[in-house]
């Protein structure tokens, strides 16, 4: 089954740039779409197919997408943006969707 | 507006059966699938199957397969998720969600908390 791998955690100060990673095989093959979830939420969709964001997501989230490595960017990082945050694909192999294992956010 | 609303939290013994649901409006529930996904307490999220409403195409991750049901009853716009007999680690938030398979979860129900203990 296809594997995705993130880091466990990212801390980032108020106003830099967080930076998380989604590794897979060939992931940049593949439509990746990033979630935030905030404790006690359902998770929120913030970038879909690599780079496009929902109405209502800030600019400020941006995605990227290639090779072995898919990242979502946080620019301006803020305190309401601490949250875990998942990657996910589908799996056209095994017609399946695979969540990454999730990163957690933390604005220092 | 899209939304999806799903039942409240249930405490359930271990062997017991239960069936949780999610009712959908907003949208032409044809053009979609609706997902489901697990969290185990302080986990992250996992992919159990998705169901599609417009020929009940039904899919299951391997680890769910025959430990859960995934349907949906068109006529009242509402999707269920179901188990047989329940254990312990079954004890989890489940979340439905629209999409799934090459679309985005775009949309999530609030979370329904399932307790199973003796």
């Amino acid at each position: 089954s296809y594997v995705l791998t993130q880091p466990p955690s990212v801390s980032v100060a108020p106003g830099e740039t967080a930076r998380i990673t989604c590794g897979g095989d060939n992931i940049g093959t593949k439509g990746v779409h990033w979630y935030q979830q905030k404790p006690g939420q359902a998770p929120v969709l913030v970038i879909y197919s690599d780079h496009y964001r929902p109405s209502g997501i800030p600019e400020r989230f941006s995605g990227s997408d290639s090779g072995n490595t898919a990242t979502l960017t946080i620019s301006r990082v803020e305190a309401g943006d601490e949250a875990d945050y998942y990657c996910q694909v589908w799996d056209s192999r095994s017609d399946h969707d695979v969540f990454g294992p999730g990163t957690t956010v933390t604005v220092l | 507006e899209v939304q999806l609303v799903q039942s409240g939290a249930e405490v359930k013994k271990p062997g017991e059966s239960l069936k949780i649901s999610c009712k959908i409006s907003g949208y032409n529930l044809m053009n979609y699938w609706i997902g489901w996904v697990r969290q185990m307490p302080g986990k992250g999220l996992e992919w159990m199957g998705l169901i599609y409403p417009n020929d009940f195409d039904t899919r299951y991750s391997l680890s769910f397969q025959g430990q859960v049901t995934i349907s949906i009853d068109k006529s009242i716009n509402t999707a269920y998720l179901q188990w047989n007999s329940l254990r312990s680690s079954d004890t989890a938030v489940y979340y439905c969600s629209r999409g799934g398979s090459s679309s985005p979860f775009d949309y999530w129900g609030q979370g329904t908390l399932v307790t199973v203990s003796s």
